[in-house]
């Protein structure tokens, strides 16, 4: 069975800094995806960034980056130049071939002007 | 195609009341997901099809839990004599045969059940 945890219920940081979220997932498949999805306030779910595991390379979208260590199955995403904008939850998930998605508890990110 | 299309947005209903929620997926999508999501936790998976074929259920779907997708084109979830704890947001998603593995969410019903 698939888990994933994050262990950071909440998160701050001021306006343009770097802020990292963290994640560990737990999976026996070889062959599997991992997410970030944005959750803003009131509003729909939406996909940031996925890694698949077979690539060593770390995945980056514009201002989003992961930071992808499959031997310790972590999975952190890293935000530059951090936008009000971007206050939200952020779930880490996992997901096999031909399977569900697997979601993490969350983080809350406030984006501090 | 606008995305995952989700209704009634909001309901609020009494308890021991029968709910439908409704859900129409990207056209092209053939998997379907249902996720049930409580105030500051992330989505639990509770069931999905891919095209009509239910494929799994989830523990957490009790009995007072069905849905259907007739036609492998929209879902229903009806969830029958509610209880206040069937009080959430009721999240769809869809993906795609040729990339199964991005889902797309839908804005979510919230139920309230008083």
């Amino acid at each position: 069975a698939q888990t994933v945890t994050q262990s950071q219920p909440e998160m701050s940081v001021q306006e343009a800094e770097t802020v990292t979220l963290s994640c560990t997932y737990d999976t026996s498949e070889n062959n599997y995806y991992l997410f970030w999805y944005k959750q803003p306030p009131s509003r729909q779910m939406i996909l940031v960034i996925r890694q698949e595991a077979y690539k060593q390379q770390n995945a980056t979208e514009n201002r989003f980056s992961v930071n992808f260590q499959k031997a310790a199955k972590s999975f952190s995403l890293k935000i530059s130049d951090s936008q009000l904008g971007d206050t939200a939850m952020y779930f880490c998930a996992s997901k096999t071939s031909y399977d569900k998605v697997i979601f993490g508890p969350g983080t809350s990110l406030s984006v501090i002007p | 195609d606008t995305g995952v299309s989700q209704d009634p947005r909001h309901k609020i209903t009494k308890r021991g009341q029968n709910v439908t929620f409704r859900c129409d997926p990207i056209s092209e999508h053939n998997r379907l997901y249902w996720y049930r999501q409580t105030l500051g936790q992330g989505p639990e998976f509770l069931t999905y099809f891919q095209n009509e074929a239910q494929l799994e259920k989830s523990r957490l779907l009790s009995d007072r839990f069905s849905a259907e997708r007739p036609k492998g084109s929209f879902s229903t979830l009806e969830i029958q004599r509610t209880e206040q704890g069937d009080s959430a947001m009721y999240l769809c998603a869809s993906s795609s045969g040729d990339r199964e593995e991005e889902a797309f969410f839908g804005q979510g019903t919230r139920l309230t059940v008083v």
